[in-house]
C-alpha cells in the first residue's frame, strides 16, 4: 500500500497570510507514461463531506478560488494557501489514485491565528 | 446535475450487518465506478472498495477483504455497500463517491461528487 503522510498535522495561519501543507507518498504516484501524478487534495468542513480542489497534483477544480494552489511530482507535493480567508478553516487531505487501495493523508487541520 | 444520495443513519450491534446504499442521478450510471470510503471519529479517510457499475467488477481494500460486499441496482442507479460482522471499531461516516474521469483506458479515481454521509454506530 501507498502510505500517504501529511505535515504539519495542524498549522495556524494569520489572516492573510500564506499557508502550506504537504505531502508525502512512501513510493512515486508519477506514472511516466503520460507524466502525471495521481494525486489529488480535499477539503473537508465539519458535518460535510470532502471537497475536491486538485487533482493530477495542480488541476484546480473548478470554482476553487484561485488564492490555492497544488503543485509537485514524484513523491512530494504541496498545497499552498496564498491569502488565507476566514472561510478557508478546514481540514485538508491528500489523497494517491495510481494504486489500489486508494490511500489518504491523515490531513491537516488549518486555524486563523 | 451530478448528485449521490445515500441511506439514513444506522443503530446495529456488534456481529450485526449494514447495508448501505447510494443512489446516483445526473449521468450515466454504468460510465463511472462507485467506491466507498468511510471515515471513523477523528480519523483519516479509508477507501473501502470500488464497483465498476457498467461490469460490475469490484475490487477491495484487503483491510475488510471478506466482511465487504459492493453491488449495483442498474435498474435503480443504485450502488450498496454491505459491511457484515459488526464491531464497534466500524462505527464511522460511510461515503460513497464516484469515480472522476473514465474514458476508454479505464478510470481515474480522484473524487469530485460524494454522497452526504451515513452513519454507522455499533453498539449493544
Amino acid at each position: 500500500d501507498i502510505v500517504m503522510t501529511q505535515s504539519p498535522d495542524s498549522l495556524a495561519v494569520s489572516l492573510g497570510e500564506r499557508a502550506t501543507i504537504n505531502c508525502k507518498s512512501s513510493q512515486s504516484v508519477l506514472y511516466n507514461s503520460n507524466n502525471k501524478n495521481y494525486l489529488a487534495w480535499y477539503q473537508q468542513k465539519p458535518g460535510q463531506p470532502p471537497k475536491l480542489f486538485f487533482y493530477w497534483a495542480s488541476t484546480r477544480e473548478s470554482g476553487v478560488p484561485d488564492r490555492f494552489s497544488g503543485s509537485g511530482s514524484g513523491t512530494d507535493f504541496t498545497l499552498t494557501i496564498s491569502r488565507l480567508q476566514a472561510e478557508d478553516v478546514a481540514v485538508y487531505y491528500c489523497q494517491q489514485y495510481y494504486s489500489t487501495p486508494r490511500t489518504f493523508g491523515q490531513g491537516t487541520k488549518v486555524e486563523i491565528k | 446535475q451530478v448528485q449521490l444520495v445515500q441511506s439514513g443513519a444506522e443503530l446495529k450491534k456488534p456481529g450485526a450487518s449494514v447495508k448501505v446504499a447510494c443512489k446516483t442521478s445526473g449521468y450515466t450510471f454504468t460510465n463511472y465506478g462507485i467506491h466507498w470510503v468511510r471515515q471513523a471519529p477523528g480519523q483519516r479517510l479509508e477507501w473501502m472498495g470500488w464497483i465498476n457499475a457498467d461490469n460490475g467488477n469490484t475490487e477491495y481494500s484487503q483491510s475488510f477483504l471478506g466482511r465487504v460486499t459492493i453491488t449495483t441496482d442498474t435498474s435503480a442507479n443504485t450502488v450498496y455497500m454491505e459491511l457484515s460482522s459488526l464491531r464497534s471499531e466500524d462505527t464511522a461516516v460511510y461515503y460513497c463517491a464516484r469515480d472522476g474521469y473514465c474514458s476508454g483506458r479505464g478510470c481515474y479515481s480522484w473524487f469530485a461528487y460524494w454522497g452526504q454521509g451515513t452513519l454507522v454506530t455499533v453498539s449493544s
